[in-house]
């Protein structure tokens, strides 16, 4: 139980490209889902948290306008790349939990890399 | 600001013997802290967690130790397998079902 599908797993596109990446918790309902960016040989750094029906909380540093997060549903929460440059090259990684209460494991997609030329 | 350290980048170990992956951590706040296990391509899979109130957990192979005095956890495996050749990610948890995550230990287990 307890399954993430993250999609597209890669993409590549051209600079100035909006990319749209899908995060689905496919056998539950998740209240909560986070984004997190990856960059080669780091930690796992947190985007933004993602509650079903509100706006979601951005990490400082973090361009809201930038990187857009939708959670239209408790199992589908998107995050679209807007005019996407080099430097957002990256490895984005969403999660998903039942309960966002201290403690509770996350559940992880498999990641999409992003590539952006 | 660094606030989960894993200072050491990888980690080899022969099969059969024991896996000591270390994490230090520099807010007293955290109240859970867990270990995540990650191969390449994929998502990071949760593998084992404790509470600050405690100072162990086991389950199966895997043992957390956790030293509040000192801001520092540890995951030993034992024994090792080839299998558990990973990325070893530790992750604190402070409130909000947040993570933040260490750097990542690279284990290679050698037959």
């Amino acid at each position: 139980g307890a399954v993430v599908s993250q999609h597209p797993s890669r993409v590549i596109c051209k600079s100035g490209t909006s990319v749209k990446i899908e995060c689905r918790s496919l056998d539950f309902q998740a209240t909560t889902m986070f984004w997190y960016r990856q960059f080669p040989k780091k930690s796992l750094m947190l985007m933004a948290t993602s509650n079903e029906g509100s706006k979601a909380t951005y990490e400082q540093g973090v361009e809201k306008d930038k990187f857009l997060i939708n959670h239209a549903s408790l199992t589908l929460s998107t995050l679209t790349v807007t005019s996407a440059h080099p430097e957002d090259s990256s490895f984005y990684i969403c999660s998903a939990t039942l309960d966002s209460q201290v403690g509770q494991p996350q559940h992880f997609g498999d990641g999409t890399r992003l590539s952006i030329l | 600001d660094q606030q989960v350290k894993q200072n050491s980048p990888s980690l080899s170990v022969q099969e059969g013997r024991i896996s000591i992956l270390n994490c230090d951590y520099t807010n007293s706040m955290f109240d859970y802290f867990l270990w995540y296990k990650k191969y390449p391509a994929e998502g990071p899979t949760f593998l084992i967690s404790i509470s600050s109130i405690k100072d162990k957990n086991e389950d199966g192979r895997f043992t957390v130790f956790l030293n509040k005095s000192a801001k520092h956890l540890s995951l030993h495996i034992v024994p090792s397998q080839p299998g558990d050749s990973a990325v070893y990610f530790c992750a604190a948890s402070p409130q909000g079902g947040k993570l933040i995550f260490g750097q990542g230990t690279e284990l290679s287990v050698k037959p």
